[in-house]
């Protein structure tokens, strides 16, 4: 079964600087990858995904992620974050071969931004 | 409705006591999601509705959890006999489908209710 590892639970970073938040899945021969963003007193928003082609993919408000299949990683970064970007990030995957197409998600990363 | 709704937002029970949790999709969505978040935790997966198909029940942690839905309409989680551990957010998401031939059709997540057992 897929498992996914976000090894960071919470990154302080100041503002204006870059950042970089760690996702690891579980090894397969093919995946979806997702990273979702809830605001805080807010539900989960779709950020970005990866299905297939290019392994870089790219969020409307700068935050970029890069699917590394022999890492097996989908590592988010953004070059300079905004105190708006201050939410909890989670990564999630799902198995195309799995018909309910079900999100396994990893155990969130708070990202702090300080002024 | 313009997102997915869920009621009560909050809810405070007393353990041993059953609790029902409403969803309430966007309509034309033939898919629904329950997931539960404990805090500090990431999202569990707990059951999967697709529109008249036997639901996928694989998530559900014990037997004191149900839920059910008719067609492409409201889902009720039910908790019965409540446990402490049972406290959490529960979160539900519908899509607009099975996306393997039309692509990914995303999910639109509801803002949870907050469950309490004490």
């Amino acid at each position: 079964a897929q498992s996914v590892t976000q090894l960071d639970s919470q990154v302080p970073v100041f503002e204006e600087a870059p950042v970089e938040l760690r996702c690891n899945y579980s090894s397969s021969v093919s995946v979806y990858l997702f990273w979702y963003v809830q605001y805080p007193n807010q539900g989960l928003q779709l950020l970005l995904k990866y299905l297939s082609g290019s392994t870089l993919v790219e969020s409307i408000n700068g935050f970029e992620a890069e699917f590394n299949k022999s890492q097996t990683s989908f590592h988010l970064r953004k070059p300079s974050v905004h105190i708006s970007d201050t939410a909890e990030y989670f990564c999630a995957v799902s198995d195309p071969m799995d018909s309910s197409y079900k999100l396994i998600f990893g155990s969130g990363t708070r990202l702090l931004v300080r002024p | 409705g313009a997102g997915v709704s869920q009621s009560p937002s909050n809810k405070v029970t007393e353990k041993g006591k059953d609790v029902e949790l409403r969803c309430d999709p966007i309509s034309g969505h033939t898919a629904l999601y329950w997931y539960r978040q404990r805090l500090g935790q990431g999202l569990e997966f707990l059951i999967y509705f697709q529109g008249n198909s036997a639901p996928d029940k694989s998530g559900l942690p014990s037997d004191r959890f149900s839920a059910e839905r008719t067609g492409e309409s409201v889902s009720t989680l039910t908790i019965q006999r409540t446990q402490q551990e049972d406290s959490a957010v529960y979160l539900c998401a519908s899509s607009l489908g099975a996306w393997g031939l039309f692509g990914f059709r995303g999910y639109t997540f509801g803002s949870g209710t907050r469950l309490t057992v004490v």
